[in-house]
């Protein structure tokens, strides 16, 4: 079956440094996500991405995030300067529409120190 | 606006038991609703969607879910528990539209008695 697939697994970062996380959504998909949870907590929403350009943003997504479809297979989320407060769990997931569900990726656990 | 409420932080049940996890959302237009599991250090695995055709839809595992308008509710059930079942579980709405984004509940967690 067909998988969303998120590197690196974990990653761990001092405050203020830049990270990007990548992504490969499945392949036929058009609509692309990222949430996150902090642990405990529920699953946020923070950004999805259609059509080259970004369809919906939460108040999360602030100007610190980013996100790029640079080639026809990544899809990556980008922290400027990382806050300690930004250590979550972020998914991708991908969609050939809302109707399907998404198909979440495993997650990268991100860890600012 | 969406959202979900699930009922019930930590629910433990006895192997074999029904498990009862409860869903209740609000939404403006008719919407699509999905329940999602997450295993330790795991992504999310969606086990059921409700998209506006049966009201009672059947899942992997054995899970199934009741859409029920009049109490805009759509709570997951199984018959009878597995040691396997004990996991996160999250409701999420969605209105339906193509590319709109996912409302997800606070999640259930699901603790299984030997």
């Amino acid at each position: 079956e067909p998988e969303v697939t998120q590197t690196p697994s974990h990653q761990v970062t001092q405050m203020g440094q830049e990270v990007i996380l990548r992504c490969v959504p499945i392949s036929n998909h058009l609509y692309f996500y990222w949430y996150r949870q902090i642990l405990g907590q529920k699953v946020e929403f923070l950004v999805s991405f259609y059509n080259n350009e970004i369809s919906e943003k939460s108040e999360i997504f602030d100007d610190q995030f980013s996100v790029e479809r640079p080639d026809g297979s990544n899809f990556t989320l980008k922290i400027r300067s990382t806050k300690l407060e930004d250590s979550a769990m972020y998914f991708c997931a991908s969609s050939p529409g809302v109707a399907y569900g998404y198909t979440f990726g495993s997650g990268t656990r991100l860890t600012v120190v | 606006a969406q959202s979900v409420t699930q009922l019930g932080s930590h629910v433990s049940v006895s192997e074999g038991a029904l498990v009862l996890l409860r869903c209740n959302y609000s939404s403006s237009v008719p919407p699509y609703l999905f329940w999602y599991v997450q295993y330790p250090n795991q992504g999310l695995q969606l086990l059921l969607k409700y998209t506006s055709a049966a009201t009672l839809v059947k899942g992997i595992n054995g899970f199934e879910a009741e859409f029920k308008k009049s109490e805009t509710s759509f709570h997951l059930t199984k018959p009878s528990a597995h040691m396997s079942d004990a996991a996160e579980y999250f409701c999420a709405v969605s209105e339906g539209h193509t590319g709109n984004q996912f409302y997800f509940g606070t999640g259930t967690s699901l603790t299984v008695i030997p």
